[in-house]
């Protein structure tokens, strides 16, 4: 199994670009997330979905749109990238919401907005 | 939502074991204990997690006080591999996982 699958890799941006970053997991889970890291940092929740079809911001939401188009993949978009937007961005997914299972992450998005 | 105050750093020695301490004086009720772990340049990784009872598996022990206001995350040998930042995490049952900053892990050869 791949688990969380997240594209691309890297990605650099000029400030005003638009992009999408797309993550898909392969465990049936009916929760995921979007969250990026800072340097020296810990993990901020952008936005996340408790199942197929619904949504809700996290705690830095600002700058960002998500969509969940099925159960299997949750996007992340930037419509106009700034450079405050520089970060690791990581996808996760979990069976259930909140504490009651593990979450899985992908390796991350490393992304640079000149 | 109830938050956790760990060390910023802690050093160990390889092959020792290590316990990783948190506070979480807040806890209410249904909230479960995570912890994950980030090795360096990778995306945070599950370790375990708990809500009243102590929980042992592959990876490490979870020790949680009688009161939960505080947890102790155990590594039994600790190996280069566990140089990690951990982060304890309080999720209810509905609720998303909050990251702080974690406590940076050193494993000394």
């Amino acid at each position: 199994n791949a688990g969380v699958t997240q594209t691309p890799k890297f990605q650099v941006l000029k400030t005003g670009q638009s992009m999408t970053l797309q993550c898909a997991q392969d465990m049936n889970h009916n929760s995921m997330y979007w969250y990026r890291q800072d340097p020296g940092m810990g993990l901020r929740l952008i936005y996340y979905s408790a199942s197929e079809g619904t949504t809700d911001k996290g705690e830095v939401p600002n700058g960002y749109n998500v969509s969940r188009l099925n159960k299997r993949e949750f996007s992340l978009r930037l419509e106009s990238a700034a450079p405050s937007q520089t970060s690791v961005y990581f996808c996760a997914s979990s069976e259930t919401g909140g504490g009651l299972t593990e979450a899985f992450f992908g390796q991350g998005t490393r992304l640079t907005v000149v | 939502d109830a938050k956790t105050t760990q060390p910023n750093s802690m050093e160990s020695n390889e092959e020792e074991p290590v316990h990783l301490p948190c506070n979480h004086s807040t806890i209410s009720g249904t909230d479960y204990i995570h912890w994950y772990r980030q090795l360096p340049s990778q995306g945070p990784e599950y370790v375990i997690h708990g809500l009243t009872s102590n929980v042992n598996n592959r990876m490490a022990s979870l020790a949680i006080a009688e009161d939960r206001k505080s947890s102790t995350l155990i590594l039994h040998r600790a190996t280069l591999r566990d140089a990690a930042v951990y982060y304890c995490i309080l999720a209810g049952a509905n609720s998303k996982l909050t990251f702080g900053k974690g406590i940076t892990l050193s494993v000394r050869p």
